[in-house]
């Protein structure tokens, strides 16, 4: 079974400030890894993901994270947040083998502060 | 092409009755699947539908039931409503059920238990 810990519930940063959003997996086997976004009154919306290949992986609105094996973690990184990334962002890890669903954490959520 | 669609957008009920919510996929996506998030619990897995055959299933009680149609349209349905039930439900779906795919969501569907 996998398991993701997001290890901030909640984030505040002023505008124009870099942002990480941690996040640590449990898994036996190998995972894909995902972030995904929800703004409010809205359902949830892929960032970024990581199959294979190059650990560091560009997203949308200028996101990326970093797949680190032999810590077990994939922490999203911004540069300069807006106010418009306010949201709640969630982790989550999907096993390779096999079609077996999505285990989210229970997501971190980012106040940009003017 | 049209996003996943979801109705009721929002559903107020009381203790002991039944509800049923719809979700649309994208045009050609054959997997959808369904997700309780609570603040508590966060984003917990119900099912999975692909091609009419329920594929996984997360670990909710038999109260808790889906389908899935010939056109991949599907419903949820819970009977005899508990207070705990108030959540948003999100339906999300993806091409073929790929572990590697991106999921994309729905906008849920608020259901309040009084």
């Amino acid at each position: 079974a996998q398991s993701v810990t997001q290890l901030d519930s909640q984030v505040p940063v002023f505008e124009e400030a870099p942002v990480e959003l941690r996040c640590n997996y449990s898994s036996s086997v190998s995972v894909y890894l995902f972030w995904y976004v929800q703004y409010p009154n809205q359902g949830l919306q892929l960032l970024l993901k990581y199959l294979s290949g190059s650990t560091l992986v560009k997203g949308i609105n200028g996101f990326e994270a970093e797949f680190n094996k032999s810590q077990t973690s994939f922490h999203l990184r911004k540069p300069s947040v807006h106010i418009s990334d306010t949201a709640e962002y969630f982790c989550a890890v999907s096993p390779v083998l096999g079609n077996t669903p999505l285990v989210f954490g229970k997501g971190t959520r980012l106040s940009v502060i003017a | 092409k049209a996003g996943v669609t979801q109705t009721p957008r929002y559903l107020i009920k009381t203790r002991g009755q039944q509800v049923t919510l719809s979700c649309s996929p994208i045009s050609g996506h054959r997997s959808v699947s369904w997700y309780q998030q609570t603040p508590g619990q966060g984003l917990q897995f119900l099912f999975e539908y692909f091609s009419e055959t329920q594929r996984n299933k997360g670990n909710f009680p038999g109260r808790f039931s889906g389908r899935q149609f010939s056109n991949s349209r599907s419903e949820m349905n819970v009977s005899t409503l508990e207070l705990g039930d108030s959540a948003l439900y999100l339906c999300a779906s993806n091409p073929s059920g790929g572990s590697y795919n991106e999921q994309f969501f729905g906008p849920g569907t608020r259901l309040t238990v009084l």
